[in-house]
């Protein structure tokens, strides 16, 4: 079957660079995408990697090696207002597999002064 | 005006009531989802629409019923719950299926 697996949770301090690693396991995917999710929030759209390498944006890169079956997105120059939930999620291949997402289950990041 | 909108917000329902969950988006987009979320696991793909028509169930049970009028507006109507399906019950929507895609707020489902 198809699965992602990320740490469940990481603290970090204010200003500190941390990594959420995100492995897969699954036969063909279009790409890897995360998203935010604030508590009792809306997930929101970060990021999305098609090709692999590293796709900047602002202080969030992610990158993507389909060769390792693994992804990660970077957060730098941490801010409080980073504290949230982050999950990586598949767009699958395939018949019948139109517009479905795979998420992991999600990786809560505290941030600390 | 939020892009994608979803009402009510709570719900509290008893195994023997029959609700609905209302979505709408003002994105213009032609693709709408339900998601569930439940506390420590990963957001599950419930139903894909596709211009108004079903191309995804994803082998939910027969008490969620989604109906998709038009492109803007999804429905999933609960009826027979169990406490299990007490969970965060997400829409979204994106402009073609495979395309970014745009959630509401959720609405908080609890089943007594």
């Amino acid at each position: 079957g198809q699965s992602l697996e990320q740490p469940s949770e990481v603290t970090a301090v204010e200003g500190a660079i941390v990594q959420i690693n995100c492995t897969y396991q699954t036969s063909g995917f279009y790409g890897l995408s995360w998203y935010q999710q604030h508590d009792g929030g809306a997930p929101t759209f970060l990021s999305y990697n098609a090709l692999d390498g590293l796709e900047e944006t602002g202080r969030f890169s992610s990158f993507l090696s389909r060769s390792d079956s693994y992804g990660y997105l970077l957060l730098q120059e941490l801010q409080m207002k980073d504290s949230a939930s982050y999950f990586c999620a598949v767009r699958l291949h395939g018949s019948g597999n139109t517009g479905k997402l795979i998420f992991g289950q999600g990786t809560t990041l505290q941030v600390k002064p | 005006e939020t892009g994608v909108t979803q009402t009510p917000r709570h719900l509290v329902m008893g195994m023997t009531n029959k609700k609905s969950l209302k979505c709408e988006q003002h994105l213009g987009h032609n693709a709408m989802y339900w998601y569930k979320q439940s506390a420590k696991k990963p957001l599950e793909l419930m139903f894909v629409y596709n211009f108004k028509e079903q191309t995804e169930n994803n082998s939910v049970p027969s008490r969620f019923s989604p109906e998709c009028p038009n492109s803007s507006h999804l429905f999933l109507h609960l009826h027979t719950l169990q406490p299990e399906d007490s969970a965060l019950y997400l829409c979204a929507s994106s402009q073609d299926t495979g395309s970014e895609q745009y959630f509401g707020p959720g609405t908080r489902l609890t089943v007594t």
